[in-house]
């Protein structure tokens, strides 16, 4: 079946570091992947996706790269804010999924520090 | 703006009664889903609904049920709730015909605590 795993949080930054989240994923043909993001006391909202192998996500200063050959979808982001801090969620829809029906990795809590 | 709303942030219930968890969406979206979010586990699928009437289970479906009687509206059913169902409950919306990349649009949740 279709799985996400993403490193377990919490990650603790200072503001302006640099912040990495690993994604990997097992699926099928060539998923739909996305990067959802939660704010505390909030429901998820999309933060990007890409479709295809070797597409870039990107919004708000965050980037992932579709890498098939890895099946990984690591998201980045430069210089983080306090405003950063939040769960994020790294997801995948299958080809032709009915519905489109997301399978989640369970979650990566990211606190940035002034 | 897309608008999904949940009737209540937050639910205190006992063992044994019957629970009902509301979802609208102001966006004419056809598939509409219930996921349960647990630390550690992310969001897992309950049930989904692609029309009205419709509705399909998720990987999690024992101990729920769902109705979907408009097409705005999908309410998430608690026959006899259990501790095990204390959780955090998000409804979630999008079109149907965006295909599997489309953008799928949440609700704030719903923190269910059953005694």
């Amino acid at each position: 079946g279709n799985s996400v795993t993403q490193m377990e949080g919490p990650v603790t930054l200072s503001e302006e570091a640099f912040l990495t989240i690993n994604c990997t994923y097992t699926a099928t043909g060539y998923p739909s992947l996305f990067w959802y993001v939660q704010y505390p006391g909030e429901g998820l909202q999309l933060l990007l996706k890409a479709t295809k192998a070797d597409d870039k996500g990107s919004n708000k200063g965050f980037e992932a790269t579709y890498r098939k050959e890895t099946t990984s979808f690591h998201l980045e982001k430069g210089s983080v804010q306090v405003s950063d801090s939040a769960v994020y969620f790294c997801a995948l829809s299958p080809p032709l999924a009915a519905g489109n029906k997301l399978t989640f990795g369970g979650g990566t809590r990211v606190l940035v520090k002034p | 703006d897309v608008k999904v709303t949940q009737s209540s942030r937050y639910l205190v219930k006992r063992t044994g009664e019957k629970v009902f968890l509301e979802c609208v969406q102001d966006m004419d979206h056809e598939n509409m889903f219930w996921y349960r979010q647990d630390p550690g586990l992310g969001l897992r699928l309950i049930y989904f609904s692609y029309d009205v009437k419709m509705k399909e289970k998720g990987d999690i479906p024992e101990g729920y049920s769902v109705s979907r009687e408009k097409k705005e509206r999908f309410s998430l059913i608690l026959e006899s709730a259990s501790t095990n169902q204390t959780s955090m409950y998000l409804c979630a919306s999008s079109y149907r015909d965006g295909g599997p990349a489309d953008t799928q649009y949440f609700g704030p949740g719903t923190r269910l605590t059953v005694l």
